[in-house]
């Protein structure tokens, strides 16, 4: 099955910096690669989402990017505000029917 | 997500007993799932559902079972054979054909 691997699993920048945690994954198959952030006991929220055609997609101050060939993908927060603060997961899936989530990255905001 | 509705938010489940949780949504999504959260770990995906009277199990399905009578609803219960259920439930639904999954707010589930 899949195996979803993610770094750092904690994240501290100054406010205004940029973020950046990483996903690596283990089947070829798979073409979805959502973002979740997660606030302390809150539900998972979509942030990004990325499909295997293409190689890195925007919204606003998010990006992922994916590379197929090594098989890992990135998220890039840029110009942090103390409320990106949360647990970030990663995960992979062909299609969407059954994910595979990395064990997240704790990202802090240093205001 | 407003149309994911898990209920209870906090459950208590003494030795020996069989919990439900509850897993509702009103987005007339065809998918539904259930994960499980421990501390410092992701979601494990327990059980999920893509069409009435029909699941499969996910990575760590023992100790739980599931129903899809309908649509709009995806229990879970944690039986006694579960020994450490003590962790945070997440359901998800989404739509056929790579469509993002959406979560409910969560059940607490712990162990008196």
């Amino acid at each position: 099955g899949e195996n979803v691997e993610q770094h750092p699993s904690t994240l501290s920048v100054q406010e205004g910096d940029s973020a950046v945690i990483k996903c690596t994954y283990s089947d070829s198959a798979s073409n979805y690669f959502p973002w979740y952030k997660q606030e302390l006991g809150k539900r998972p929220q979509l942030i990004i989402d990325i499909r295997s055609n293409v190689g890195e997609k925007k919204d606003q101050r998010i990006a992922v990017t994916l590379n197929k060939t090594a098989k890992h993908f990135s998220l890039h927060i840029t110009e942090t505000q103390p409320e990106d603060s949360a647990v970030y997961f990663c995960a992979a899936g062909e299609g969407n029917e059954k994910l595979t989530f990395g064990t997240g990255t704790r990202l802090t905001i240093i205001p | 997500d407003g149309g994911i509705t898990q209920s209870p938010k906090y459950l208590f489940r003494k030795e020996g007993q069989n919990v439900t949780l509850s897993c509702e949504q009103n987005l007339n999504h065809d998918a539904m799932y259930w994960y499980r959260q421990d501390p410092g770990q992701g979601l494990r995906l327990i059980y999920y559902s893509q069409i009435v009277n029909d699941f499969q199990k996910g990575d760590i399905a023992e100790g739980y079972s599931v129903s899809r009578e309908k649509k709009e609803s995806f229990p879970l219960t944690v039986t006694s054979a579960q020994k450490n259920p003590t962790a945070f439930y997440l359901c998800a639904s989404s739509m056929l054909g790579g469509q993002p999954q959406h979560f409910g707010d969560g059940t607490r589930l712990s162990i008196l």
